[in-house]
């Protein structure tokens, strides 16, 4: 079954430090993966997204995230972090199911990032 | 600001009860997704529509519907209304049915839906 997997609900980092958010997927073919972040009272924004190419894939506000088949998993990282940061991050596979395009989301991880 | 409106920001309403939540998808968008957000639950997919038809089913609930009108806006109809379906409710768009250019959904604030 197409899943996408978030292990920690929440990351802390200090600022400056460098981050990553973990992410597993699990997908019939090949994946299409997403990462979106939610700020407090808004909506998912998108931050990048891998197809296929690159297995290293930049994004916005200096994000970027590593696609690595063998392992099934698609972390995101930034080499540092800011207060700004601080946010829900989701995860996200578009997979083709009986004909149509689904995209699953994880259940998110709340990063936080210490001054 | 990604460009995609939904109305009301805040529902509060009783058990039993319908409801109507709006969206208006970003201009030259044909493409709308609807999705539940709660605590427990996390982001469920309900349903997408591409130009006024269905196109994709996720886990959405007999008793609540969906439509797409001429003008691109979208409906969830939530009926029937239970605690466990207080949560927020998410629309997204794009352009085409596999998603934007780059294959990203564009979404809205939100509609928080409370049922007491």
């Amino acid at each position: 079954a197409q899943s996408v997997a978030q292990p920690e609900d929440q990351v802390n980092v200090a600022e400056g430090n460098p981050l990553t958010v973990k992410c597993t997927y699990s997908v019939s073919g090949n994946p299409y993966l997403f990462w979106y972040v939610q700020y407090p009272n808004r909506g998912l924004q998108f931050l990048l997204k891998y197809i296929t190419g690159d297995n290293l894939v930049k994004g916005s506000y200096g994000f970027e995230a590593e696609f690595n088949k063998s392992q099934t998993s698609f972390h995101l990282k930034k080499p540092s972090a800011l207060v700004s940061d601080s946010a829900l991050y989701f995860c996200a596979v578009r997979d083709k199911i009986r004909g149509t395009y689904k995209y699953i989301f994880g259940t998110g991880t709340r990063l936080k990032v210490l001054a | 600001d990604s460009g995609v409106t939904q109305t009301p920001k805040h529902l509060i309403t009783a058990t039993g009860q319908r409801v109507t939540l709006r969206c208006s998808p970003r201009s030259g968008d044909l493409s709308v997704y609807w999705y539940q957000q709660s605590l427990d639950q996390g982001l469920q997919f309900l349903i997408q529509y591409y130009n006024g038809e269905e196109r994709a089913k996720g886990n959405i609930l007999e008793r609540f519907s969906a439509q797409q009108f001429p003008d691109l806006h979208s409906e969830l109809n939530l009926s029937s209304l239970e605690l466990g379906d207080s949560a927020l409710y998410f629309c997204a768009s794009s352009t085409n049915p596999t998603g934007g250019p780059l294959g990203e959904q564009f979404f809205g604030p939100g509609t928080r839906l409370t049922v007491l």
